[in-house]
């Protein structure tokens, strides 16, 4: 069974970068689809950014277009958040999660999360 | 933008069946999945598909969805269910989930 681990979360100041890494095991890596999805200290879910299995396709969120990148490396099994003008707001725990293979409809396997803390 | 409203809390005597709902415009239109998070966990998907069930889920659990409201049932509650639940669904390539309900199991 596939399993996520995600890396690459911290404290970074207002304005800031972070990188965050999503590694994942399993020999099917490029079949499917990645989003990363975050999730602020006692609030709802909130979906970030998707990439297809080839990488040819990527979505964002209003909240983060022009300020996130979301990326994947195939042979390393490995999807990526690159994360700029980072702000107080951006403060959550980051998931990154793995759509269904047949119909791409829903997250059958998520990471662990890593806290990501925007703070001066 | 689109939204998914869900109850902020529902309670459900243990044995007894709990019922979370999810609303937004015409969602019997679109498919709608379900997560269960229980504190410091991931979430864990229990519905996909507006009512089937990912293996190793309990028969339990079920869902529906119809005119602008799903829902997600949960038969014989047990303690374990205790967990906050969101459903979601997505839209031209963006997702959408709801502000999240907490079960509490009495």
């Amino acid at each position: 069974e596939v399993q996520l681990l995600e890396s690459g979360g911290g404290l970074v100041q207002p304005g800031g970068s972070l990188r965050l890494s999503c590694a994942a095991s399993g020999p099917t890596f490029s079949t499917f689809a990645v989003s990363w999805v975050r999730q602020a200290p006692g609030k709802r879910l909130e979906w970030v950014s998707s990439i297809s299995g080839n990488a040819g396709s990527r979505y964002y969120a209003d909240p983060v277009k022009g300020r996130f990148a979301i990326s994947r490396d195939n042979s390393k099994k490995t999807v990526y958040l690159q994360m700029n003008s980072l702000r107080a707001d951006d403060t959550a725990v980051y998931y990154c999660a793995k759509w269904r293979i047949s119909t791409p409809d829903a997250f059958d396997i998520w990471g662990l999360g890593t806290m990501v803390t925007v703070s001066s | 933008s689109y939204e998914l409203t869900q109850p902020a809390s529902v309670s459900v005597s243990q044995g007894q069946t709990a019922s979370i709902t999810c609303s937004g415009d015409k969602l019997g239109n679109k498919y709608v999945c379900w997560y269960q998070q229980k504190p410091g966990q991931s979430p864990m998907l229990v519905i996909y598909q507006d009512n089937k069930r990912p293996s190793g889920i309990p028969e339990r659990f079920s869902g529906s969805n119809s005119g602008n409201t799903a829902a997600l049932t949960i038969s014989e509650t047990q303690a374990m269910d205790e967990a906050s639940y969101y459903c979601q669904t997505w839209d031209s390539d963006t997702v959408f989930f709801g502000g999240g309900t907490k079960l509490t199991v009495l």
